[in-house]
C-alpha cells in the first residue's frame, strides 16, 4: 500500500485564491519532507526542505511567501499556493526519505491548475 | 553541481523491442542512483536502485548497472511491452536525501 498520501490529486482553482496541498507519511514519522514541482513536459525540480518544527528551506528561485509550508507534525506537511496564478499551474508532488538516505517514498502528486 | 543528464525521448518502439535510455550523472561522493517511472496521470514509482559501483538494479525485466568509471546509470530491458508506455526518470539522491533529476526520457512502445 501507499506509504506517503498526497492530497488532493488534482484540483482547479481561479486566479488569486489559495490552494492548500497535503503530504502525509502513512507509515512512519517524517522529521524531513520534500516538494518537487514539475512543469509540462519537464523534470521535476526541488522547491523546499519541509523540516518538522521548524522553518521550511526553499530553493533559490522559489518564493517563500507564495509557497507556504508548514510541517506541523511528523506525519502531515502542507504547501499553500497563496494568489495562485496560471503560471503556477504544475504537478507538485512530495517525498519522504527512508532511512539511510538511499530511498524516498513520493505522494501522487497534485495537478494545479489555475484559471 | 550535482546534475543528472539522460537521454531526451521522446522513444518510440514496437512491441518486444530492446530498449536502452542513457543516463550519466555528475559524481560528488558516492550517490545512490535511481530510475524512476511515471505512468500517465499519476506520481513517481521506484522502478530500481543501486547503492554502490558494480551493484546492478533489475526490476520487471528492466535492468541498470552502476558505472562508477564511466557515471552512468544506463536503463534496459530486453523486450518491452505496451505497458511500459511512461516516462523515466534518472535520478541521484543528494546528501540529506533530496532528490536531483534527469529530464525525464518518454518511451512509447506501440503493439
Amino acid at each position: 500500500g501507499a506509504v506517503v498520501s498526497q492530497h488532493p490529486s488534482w484540483v482547479i482553482c481561479k486566479s488569486g485564491t489559495s490552494v492548500k496541498i497535503e503530504c502525509r507519511s502513512l507509515d512512519f514519522q517524517a522529521t524531513t519532507m520534500f516538494w518537487y514541482r514539475q512543469f509540462p513536459k519537464q523534470s521535476l525540480m526541488l522547491m523546499a526542505t519541509s523540516n518538522e518544527g521548524s522553518k521550511a528551506t526553499y530553493e533559490q528561485g522559489v518564493e517563500k511567501d507564495k509557497f507556504l509550508i508548514n510541517h506541523a507534525s511528523l506525519t502531515l506537511s502542507t504547501l499553500t499556493v497563496t494568489s495562485a496564478h496560471p503560471e503556477d499551474s504544475s504537478f507538485y508532488i512530495c517525498s519522504v526519505p527512508s532511512g539511510g538516505a538511499t530511498e524516498a517514498f513520493f505522494g501522487q502528486g497534485t495537478r494545479l491548475t489555475v484559471v | 553541481g550535482n546534475s543528472v543528464t539522460q537521454m531526451e525521448g521522446p522513444v518510440t518502439l514496437s512491441e518486444e523491442a530492446f530498449l536502452t535510455i542513457n543516463c550519466t550523472y555528475t559524481a560528488t561522493g558516492y550517490p545512490s542512483l535511481f530510475w524512476y517511472v511515471q505512468y500517465p496521470g499519476e506520481g513517481l514509482q521506484l522502478l530500481l536502485k543501486a547503492t554502490k559501483a558494480d551493484d546492478k538494479g533489475s526490476n520487471k525485466g528492466f535492468e541498470a548497472t552502476y558505472r562508477k568509471e564511466t557515471t552512468s546509470f544506463h536503463l534496459e530491458k530486453g523486450s518491452v511491452q505496451v505497458s511500459d508506455s511512461a516516462v523515466y526518470f534518472c535520478a541521484r539522491n543528494n546528501y540529506g536525501q533530496n532528490f536531483v533529476f534527469g529530464p525525464g526520457t518518454r518511451l512509447s512502445v506501440l503493439p
